[in-house]
């Protein structure tokens, strides 16, 4: 019984592919986020969807492009990979972004994926 | 824009040595802070919100604080399994979910 998961945990491309990253959350949760963890260990958030609407887009490049099926599902897809976009990338949920600062934002995190870009 | 700085970098630790990491931040309309405990090849695991100057929170070993300006998380008596990546992210009035991370203290307790 997974809250966060993520598919796959490894991710090994060629410089130039185009590859996803699937997201689910079995929380019953409102908002879901990706964030990058490069190899500083910094998290950086990338885009936050509530209900299915792209409410952050931080500065990415275009080659990235979130895509949420339903509340439960965010996928990340990546086009033309660079050397650069090696990193792990990690979804996260939490409830319910309107309702003002409570308990209900703590956002749970997945396990990660490691995008290695060769 | 919000800053976060956690210190130290890295602290090692003697099982049973009590200690403190530290968060300082600069986030206008700081309505609360997260702390967060990373194991390699994992994801942040929630520890704490703390939503106001003076809260504190508590969990077995671990008890954070929050001022107006820095927030502590206070290790008493670790132990080997405290060992892990310990991450802030204070939390402001327009962020929208967008939380704002430390880099992180690394803590290592040696049995």
């Amino acid at each position: 019984d997974t809250a966060v998961s993520q598919t796959p945990k490894y991710l090994v491309t060629q410089m130039g592919n185009d590859k996803s990253i699937k997201c689910e959350q079995n929380l019953g949760h409102d908002t879901m986020y990706w964030y990058k963890q490069d190899s500083k260990k910094f998290l950086k958030i990338m885009f936050s969807y509530n209900n299915k609407e792209l409410i952050i887009n931080e500065t990415v490049p275009n080659r990235f492009s979130p895509k949420s099926p339903d509340k439960a599902h965010l996928n990340l897809h990546i086009n033309s990979l660079e050397l650069g976009d090696s990193a792990v990338y990690f979804c996260a949920s939490s409830q319910d972004r309107e309702r003002g600062f409570s308990s209900t934002d703590t956002q749970y995190f997945g396990p990660g994926t490691r995008l290695t870009v060769l | 824009e919000d800053q976060v700085t956690q210190s130290p970098e890295a602290l090692r630790l003697q099982e049973g040595e009590s200690s403190s990491l530290n968060c300082s931040y600069t986030v206008s309309g700081l309505r609360g802070l997260f702390w967060y405990r990373q194991d390699p090849g994992k994801g942040p695991e929630f520890l704490f919100t703390l939503y106001s100057a003076g809260e504190e929170k508590e969990k077995e070993r671990l008890k954070a604080t929050l001022t107006k300006k820095e927030s502590f998380l206070h290790i008493t008596a670790p132990k080997p399994e405290d060992s892990a990546t310990y991450l802030c992210a204070p939390y402001g009035g327009t962020s929208y979910g967008k939380l704002t991370f430390g880099q992180g203290t690394i803590l290592t307790v040696h049995p």
